[in-house]
């Protein structure tokens, strides 16, 4: 079956511009998390749906940074007045739920802030 | 700092000989996970070790955890080219909610 898609793969932004990241999760999935990989470095969290609660933002690094997840499916990462540090890779991963365990990724956009 | 950190960062080997990678951790956890990271991609799932658990083995894979020093080691043993790629570990922490926690990962080059 499908993956995780995320779109767009790249993204090439003037430093200052707002951008709009999608995930698509897998169907029936309720969990949801975005990470940031920067260059050679390990995953930051930045916020985690599950289901219809209240998500959890505490990974989000600046209030330029948001989130939504429409109808418990797609979600969309905003980022405003971006700036060259949001350079990195933004992962989407879904689960099948808080407790199911494992984490299936997408292949990830990479943002260049130039 | 993350809460798992790999050592080492990157290991160069031969095909044919054993790769063994370890990560530490800080607070308990209810799991730990391994994930693979070819170039360019999304992480892979690779195995799951639950808190309560000392070994799991899957194909060429073996992991080991060790609660009391916060510790698991990740063997993948006759490897191949095609293990080259970032290994990472990640835990699910008691305490943390929602999250899985990532290490800096490990660089594996298999030589053929």
């Amino acid at each position: 079956g499908a993956g995780v898609s995320q779109s767009p793969s790249n993204k090439v932004t003037e430093k200052g511009k707002d951008v709009e990241l999608r995930c698509d999760p897998i169907s029936g999935h309720t969990a949801l998390y975005w990470y940031r990989q920067s260059l050679g470095q390990g995953l930051e969290f930045l916020i985690y749906f599950q289901g219809n609660s209240a998500p959890d933002k505490s990974g989000l690094p600046s209030d330029r940074f948001s989130a939504e997840r429409t109808g418990g499916s797609v979600s969309t990462l905003t980022i405003q007045r971006t700036q060259q540090e949001d350079s990195a890779v933004y992962l989407c991963a879904s689960s099948l739920n808080r407790i199911a365990g494992h984490l299936h990724f997408g292949n990830g956009t990479r943002l260049t802030v130039t | 700092s993350q809460q798992g950190e790999e050592d080492p960062q990157a290991l160069s080997i031969q095909e044919g000989e054993n790769a063994t990678m370890n990560c530490s951790y800080k607070t308990s956890i209810n799991n730990l996970q391994w994930y693979r990271q070819n170039s360019g991609r999304g992480l892979v799932h690779l195995i799951l070790i639950r808190s309560n658990e000392r070994e799991k083995h899957s194909g060429r894979l073996r992991v080991t955890l060790d609660t009391s020093k916060k510790s698991s080691s990740l063997l993948i043993t006759a490897s191949r080219a095609a293990d080259t790629a970032s290994y990472f570990c990640a835990t699910d922490e008691r305490t943390s909610g929602s999250r899985l926690t990532f290490g800096e990962g490990t660089q594996l080059t298999v030589n053929p």
